[in-house]
């Protein structure tokens, strides 16, 4: 079945580049997602990215997607307390409304 | 507008004991998800409802997990009996019901549910 995978942890100092990646093996995945959850919280849908792109920028946040490896990554600029969260990587499909998402990267920021 | 609403917030119970979460979504959201987050994992799919319909249960435990949305709008979750391995924060979510990523899942701030 489908599968997504994703590192568990992540430490960055501030005001440096965060690159948390993602692989995913459903071959059919036509959209792909990254979540924000903070302590507490439910998770937050911080952007997506449909199959047919490489690469989509939103203000800090640049998401690349490599379809033939089934790679994806998010890159935060400029990375700031504020960033510390579980970060979820995520896909579905046109079969289905159906999310599958991966375990989460906890990222953790080095003063 | 108001978000996605869950309550109670922190349930522990006792094994073999039964618990009820309830789910308000964002009016005039079609479709409602609950999913169980266990410690360490990302969400899982457990329901789905469009309207007061289910479309999709196929990963809810159904000797002990039983869920409704009668109307069309509220939901409920129940475990009976619960077991301990049902520890987990348990998530709402709720979307307009298109397909796309348009049909993006606004969530809840979940239920934490601690089973001793």
């Amino acid at each position: 079945g489908e599968d997504v995978e994703q590192s568990l942890f992540l430490s960055v100092r501030e005001g440096d580049s965060s690159v948390i990646n993602c692989t995913y093996t459903d071959s059919s995945s036509t959209y792909l997602y990254w979540y924000k959850q903070e302590p507490g919280a439910g998770l937050q849908l911080l952007t997506y990215i449909f199959s047919n792109m490489d690469m989509k920028q939103d203000q800090r946040l640049t998401v690349l997607l490599n379809k033939k490896d089934k790679h994806l990554s998010l890159r935060i600029a400029d990375t700031q307390t504020g960033d510390s969260a579980i970060y979820f990587c995520a896909e579905s499909n046109n079969r289905d409304d159906k999310i599958i998402f991966g375990k989460g990267t906890r990222l953790h920021i080095l003063p | 507008e108001a978000g996605v609403a869950q309550s109670p917030r922190y349930k522990i119970i006792e094994k073999r004991q039964s618990v009820a979460f309830w789910c308000n979504p964002i009016s005039g959201h079609a479709t409602l998800y609950w999913y169980q987050q266990i410690l360490g994992q990302g969400p899982k799919l457990l329901i789905q409802f469009q309207n007061n319909g289910v479309v999709d249960d196929s990963q809810l435990p159904k000797d002990r997990f039983s869920a409704e949305r009668l109307k069309g709008v509220d939901s409920t979750l129940k475990i009976q009996p619960a077991k301990l391995e049902d520890s987990a924060v348990y998530l709402c979510a709720s979307s307009l019901g298109q397909r796309g990523p348009y049909n993006e899942q606004f969530f809840g701030p979940g239920t934490r549910l601690t089973v001793l």
